[in-house]
C-alpha cells in the first residue's frame, strides 16, 4: 500500500516568507508527527496529532510554527516569516494509533526547506 | 544533553567484520525502535522492541532491548557493503507519544 508522502520535496525560500509543508499518512493512521532533521541535531520532535486534535506541541520551537490536521488525514505544517535557522529536513510520520504500546512509526521521505 | 545516547558516531569497517551499535539513556521506555536512512529519503523502520531483555533477529542483524528498558543495541554479523547507511535508535519515554532519537550511526561497509 502506499506510505507516507509529503509535497513539496524541495523548497527554497527567501528569509521572511511562509512556506507550507504538506503530509498525507498511511490510511487509516490515526496518529501523525512532524520531526524535522538537520545537521548536529539529528532528529527533533515537533508536533502530535491524534485525529484532528494536537496534544502534544512541546516540540515547536517558536509561534512562528504551526501546524494543523484535517478530517483526521493531511496534515500541514506552516512557517511564517522564515528564517535562515529553518533550514532542515521536515519529516512527517504516521502511526495506527498512538496509544499501542509499540507505537511503530512510519516516515515520509521529507521536505528539504533551504531559507536563503 | 542528549535523552538518547547513541555509539558510535561514526563507523567504518571491512565487509565480513562484526559490529556493535549502542543506545543508552538514564530513561525507561515503554518501546524502542530502529531505523536506518538513506541519503535524501526518510527513516525505514527495521525493528520495535517493547519487552525488557527482548532479543529480535533480523537476517544478519540482531536487537536487543535491556532488562531495565533503558538501552539497546543493534549487531550486524558479517556486514555487507549494502549495510552501509545512517542507523538511528529512538525511544518512546513512558506516557509519551513522541519518539526520541540518537544521534544516529554513520556506517561505512568497505569491499
Amino acid at each position: 500500500g502506499a506510505g507516507v508522502s509529503q509535497s513539496p520535496s524541495n523548497k527554497v525560500t527567501e528569509k521572511g516568507k511562509d512556506v507550507e509543508l504538506r503530509c498525507d499518512p498511511i490510511s487509516g493512521h490515526t496518529a501523525l508527527y512532524w520531526y524535522r532533521q538537520s545537521l548536529g541535531q539529528g532528529l527533533e520532535f515537533l508536533i502530535y496529532f491524534q485525529g484532528n486534535s494536537a496534544p502534544d506541541k512541546s516540540g515547536l520551537p517558536s509561534d512562528r510554527f504551526s501546524a494543523e490536521r484535517t478530517g483526521g488525514s493531511v496534515s500541514t505544517l506552516t512557517i511564517q516569516r522564515t528564517q535562515q535557522e529553518d533550514s532542515a529536513v521536515y519529516l512527517c510520520a504516521s502511526s495506527l494509533w498512538s496509544s499501542h504500546r509499540g507505537g511503530e512509526q512510519y516516515f515520509g521521505p521529507g521536505t528539504r526547506l533551504t531559507v536563503t | 544533553t542528549q535523552l538518547l545516547e547513541q555509539s558510535p558516531q561514526f563507523l567504518s569497517i571491512q565487509e565480513g567484520e562484526n559490529l556493535t551499535v549502542y543506545c543508552n539513556s538514564s530513561s525507561v521506555f515503554s518501546s524502542l525502535q530502529w531505523y536506518r536512512q538513506e541519503p535524501g529519503e526518510g527513516p525505514v523502520l527495521l525493528v520495535t522492541v517493547v519487552t525488557g531483555g527482548e532479543v529480535k533477529k533480523l537476517k544478519r542483524l540482531t536487537f536487543q532491548f535491556g532488562d531495565a528498558r533503558k538501552d539497546s543495541s543493534l549487531h550486524i554479523t558479517a556486514a555487507q557493503p549494502g549495510d552501509t547507511g545512517l542507523y538511528l535508535c529512538a525511544g518512546r519515554i513512558q506516557g509519551a507519544q513522541k519518539l526520541v532519537f540518537g544521534q544516529g550511526t554513520r556506517l561505512t561497509i568497505n569491499p
